[in-house]
């Protein structure tokens, strides 16, 4: 059971460049979410999906966008990298297994560097 | 909009001090409060809370939620190196996405 894994660890990108980052969980969890971590910042909500086929934006999703066609996987995509996504991106999941809100179990992260 | 504030943003101690890390929140549709650990990677998880009044404790670590007053602490009794970290707190703000909303986070450094 490999939780959340996410790929790749690390990238630099040039302005306007675009890439995918990968996200896949092994847990059968239902909801996903994509986080970005700032220095000294909290996590804040990029995007969310409740289900296979559903994505919901979150606090800050401009410059971003992202699909679920399995439940298992939610890749973000960046279509025109800008110095401003220069981040940590961590995907999450979790379940509401029962009808309550577990807790989200968290990737290792993927450090984005846009040059 | 959904607000959560951590106090302080850092602290410093020494070995076996006692700390209290706040957390207070104004989120519409309150369900619950979490408290993750975050090391240089990916937080973890320590507390999820939903009630008031009630202490959750997991060896030298204890949070409690005071629903009436918007607020969490989370205490950690003779602190250890291993401790350092970066402490954040999250609310779970409702309308059935189970969204999160973080705070900044408490930097805890523990000295020998």
């Amino acid at each position: 059971n490999a939780g959340v894994t996410q790929t790749p660890k690390f990238r630099i990108l040039k302005i306007g460049q675009s890439m995918t980052l990968q996200c896949t969980q092994d847990m059968n969890h239902n909801y996903m979410y994509w986080y970005r971590q700032d220095p000294g910042m909290g996590l804040k909500l990029i995007y969310y999906s409740v289900g296979a086929g559903i994505t919901d934006k979150g606090e800050v999703p401009n410059g971003y966008n992202v699909s679920r066609s399995t439940t298992e996987d939610f890749p973000l995509r960046l279509e025109l990298a800008a110095p401003s996504q220069t981040s940590v991106y961590f995907c999450a999941s979790s379940s509401t297994e029962g009808g309550s809100y577990n807790e989200q179990f968290f990737g290792p992260g993927t450090r984005l560097t846009v040059l | 909009e959904d607000k959560v504030v951590q106090s302080p943003l850092s602290l410093v101690v020494h070995e076996g001090d006692t700390v209290t890390l706040n957390c207070s929140y104004e989120v519409t549709n309150f369900r619950s409060l979490l408290w993750y650990k975050q090391e240089k990677k990916a937080p973890t998880f320590l507390f999820m809370l939903t009630s008031s009044g009630i202490e959750k404790k997991s060896g030298r670590l204890s949070s409690i939620l005071d629903k009436k007053e918007l607020f969490s602490i989370l205490n950690i009794t003779a602190t250890q190196t291993g401790d350092s970290a970066v402490y954040l707190c999250a609310v779970e703000a409702g309308g059935g996405s189970e969204k999160l909303v973080f705070g900044k986070g408490t930097k805890l450094t523990v000295n020998p």
